[in-house]
């Protein structure tokens, strides 16, 4: 399964600001995706990030808001924009590798508290 | 519309006693992925399992199995002989074969083994 590495795992930023999170895989992937997982809940998809074109967002994220990059297919990230308390949570990168076994891999997560 | 519940939010047991995880989940569809994912207190995801629809042999993997019945729409994961380091979240979710990995998502167990 692909490796993959997020950074950075954890920052604490202050309101109003912005950051962006990497996910570097050491392999090609066909999908890569962004997730929040907010403090003690499940998993919620914020977008597909798609190589060479804009992301597919969810609904409920906005481009503005969340905007993503994946200029090749190892490497996305992901900026949180002007950042309130409520965007503390963890942002995790997960990858895809075959279509048809639906299996997503994930990395560490970045875990963001916003002061 | 698909749906996928984890009924017990949190579970405590002692060490080396049984402990068995529920899902239940709802489609209409009749060919989809079910799979486990366990999340550590480090954060990140780690796949357990994939099932496909069609495929309703119960699986054994050293102290995990997992039982898999359509008539109830349930994929339940047992774990034999818990140890501490079994201590985590553990997710279930759905996908639709043809959904490109769109995961459906359970609000996820927490497990706690005792020492």
């Amino acid at each position: 399964s692909a490796v993959i590495s997020q950074k950075p795992s954890r920052d604490i930023c202050q309101r109003g600001t912005s950051l962006t999170i990497q996910c570097q895989v050491d392999s090609q992937v066909t999908m890569m995706f962004w997730y929040r997982q907010q403090p003690g809940q499940s998993l919620t998809l914020i977008a597909t990030a798609n190589q060479g074109s804009e992301a597919t967002y969810e609904s409920g994220f906005v481009i503005d808001k969340f905007p993503i990059s994946r200029p090749n297919l190892t490497f996305s990230t992901l900026t949180v924009s002007n950042m309130s308390p409520e965007d503390s949570s963890i942002y995790l990168c997960s990858v895809g590798e075959r279509w048809d076994t639906g299996e997503l891999f994930f990395g560490e997560g970045s875990r963001l508290t916003v002061l | 519309a698909q749906k996928v519940t984890q009924a017990q939010t949190e579970i405590s047991v002692v060490e080396k006693e049984d402990v068995t995880l529920d899902c239940v989940y709802e489609t209409r569809d009749t060919t989809y992925y079910l799979f486990w994912y366990k999340q550590p207190p480090s954060g990140e995801l780690v796949f357990l399992i994939r099932r496909n629809s069609f495929d309703e042999q119960n699986e054994i993997s050293g102290r995990y199995s997992w039982n898999f019945q359509k008539s109830t729409s349930s994929f339940n994961f047992t774990i034999t002989a818990s140890q501490v380091v079994d201590s985590a979240v553990y997710f279930c979710a759905l996908s639709l074969m043809d959904s490109n990995y769109q995961l459906i998502w359970g609000a996820g167990t927490k497990l706690i083994i005792k020492p």
